[in-house]
């Protein structure tokens, strides 16, 4: 069926480095996609969106690649903090405004 | 704006029995809410998608006589777990949905279930 995946399951970074979360989706028609950020016992927190018609958006140490091609999505934080800890998902938006969530990918921030 | 906000947040219970959770839009009127099921370590499962005043539309795999879904106005969906079982025992997340252009979703603080 129809999935959103991520490659890395587990990331850990220096505090102050730049991270970089990966995601492939599998259906080339969906036309939106969000990162959320998630920290234990809470619900997830959108972080950044970007439609199918852009290749790029950035938001505050935030920037959202996208690149339809290879159906890649990736998620940049630049100047990683220690309360970037958390596990972000990368999501997908079919129609029927139904959103689909890939695996998670940790990341670790080492102070 | 836009605050979601779910009751209660920790429940345990024994297994038979029914468990209900609450899902609010606190500030906003959502048509749309969304209930989700997380399992320990892994990825948010969309249950089902519930529309104020119709019926519940469920995922594939996802009984619709054992989650029971009420949406009855339009700040308020409730999910009740009948006849819980251990397995049952869940992370379970709602949205609710709201925008004036592409429609966003805002996610509650989630409930955590323990089925004795």
């Amino acid at each position: 069926g129809e999935s959103v995946g991520l490659h890395l399951p587990t990331l850990s970074v220096q505090e102050g480095d730049n991270s970089i979360i990966n995601c492939a989706y599998s259906n080339s028609a969906s036309d939106y996609f969000i990162w959320y950020k998630q920290e234990s016992g809470k619900g997830p927190q959108f972080i950044i969106d970007i439609r199918s018609n852009m290749d790029k958006r950035q938001g505050q140490r935030v920037t959202v690649l996208l690149n339809k091609t290879v159906k890649h999505l990736s998620l940049q934080i630049a100047a990683t903090q220690p309360g970037d800890s958390a596990v972000y998902f990368c999501a997908e938006n079919t129609g029927g405004f139904k959103t689909i969530f890939g695996a998670g990918t940790r990341l670790f921030v080492k102070a | 704006g836009a605050v979601v906000s779910q009751h209660p947040s920790r429940v345990i219970c024994k297994s038979g029995t029914s468990v209900k959770i609450e899902c609010r839009s606190l500030d906003f009127q959502a048509t749309t809410m969304f209930w989700y099921r997380q399992f320990p370590k892994q990825s948010l499962m969309l249950m089902a998608t519930s529309n104020e005043g119709s019926k519940a539309t469920y995922e594939q795999g996802v009984e619709k006589d054992k989650f029971l879904i009420n949406h009855a106005s339009l700040t308020l969906s409730t999910l009740t777990v009948t006849s819980a079982h251990p397995e049952d025992s869940s992370f379970y997340i709602c949205s609710a949905e709201w925008g004036p252009t592409y429609n966003e979703q805002f996610f509650g603080p989630g409930t955590r279930l323990t089925v004795l």
